[in-house]
């Protein structure tokens, strides 16, 4: 079946520095959603990507979908202490019918 | 705040026994997904459905259950339950099942304990 991977799995920086996170699918997704969840919170929807190449950015946040349409990346600039928290990647593939997520790299960002 | 609901908030609980567990989607939400979350693990679907009908199956154990009413609103049914059940449910909600439409929105989640 359909396997979403997120690497690292934990990511500690200092505040200020930069931080990405890269998801790889098994299989060709239709898109990808990227989510955020707070310590003790829901996740939270932050953006989607449906074409090939693609790249969006919201302020700090840069996300963008590979060409093969099998992986992503999200890129903050100059973290800040409000970024912490564990970013997934979620998809569904263009066969199946299950929505995936990742693992989630968890980032502790430290002051 | 979301627009999901889901009650109760925390559920305690011995093994065996059996708890249900309920989601109201967002006013205009046709589609609802059920979601395990372990402690410090990721988001585990369990299943989906859309306008009353199952749309997808995931990881959903056979002692689980789950549907969606006529007015949207969902059940998760969890039964004889053991001690690795204990997690946060997550139910959430969207529009529709493809492109802008699946965005999901989440619930504040229901804190199971198994004890």
């Amino acid at each position: 079946g359909q396997q979403v991977m997120q690497i690292p799995q934990y990511q500690h920086v200092q505040e200020g520095e930069d931080f990405t996170t890269y998801c790889n699918s098994s299989t060709t997704l239709s898109n990808i959603q990227w989510y955020k969840q707070r310590p003790g919170g829901h996740p939270v929807f932050l953006i989607q990507l449906v074409k090939s190449g693609e790249v969006k950015k919201q302020k700090r946040l840069t996300f963008q979908f590979g060409e093969a349409k099998k992986n992503s990346s999200l890129h903050i600039t100059a973290t800040q202490t409000t970024d912490v928290g564990t970013y997934f990647c979620a998809g569904r593939d263009n066969y199946g019918q299950n929505f995936v997520f990742g693992p989630g790299t968890r980032l502790s960002v430290l002051p | 705040d979301s627009g999901v609901t889901q009650t109760p908030k925390h559920l305690i609980t011995a093994t065996g026994q059996r708890v249900t567990l309920r989601c109201s989607p967002r006013s205009g939400d046709l589609s609802v997904y059920w979601y395990q979350q372990s402690l410090d693990q990721g988001l585990q679907f369990l299943i989906q459905y859309y306008n009353g009908e199952e749309r997808a199956k995931g990881n959903i154990l056979e002692r689980f259950s789950a549907q969606q009413f006529p007015d949207l609103h969902s059940e998760l049914n969890l039964s004889s339950l053991e001690l690795g059940d204990s997690a946060l449910y997550f139910c959430a909600s969207s529009l529709g099942t493809s492109g802008p439409k699946e965005t999901q929105y989440f619930g504040p989640g229901t804190r199971l304990l198994v004890l």
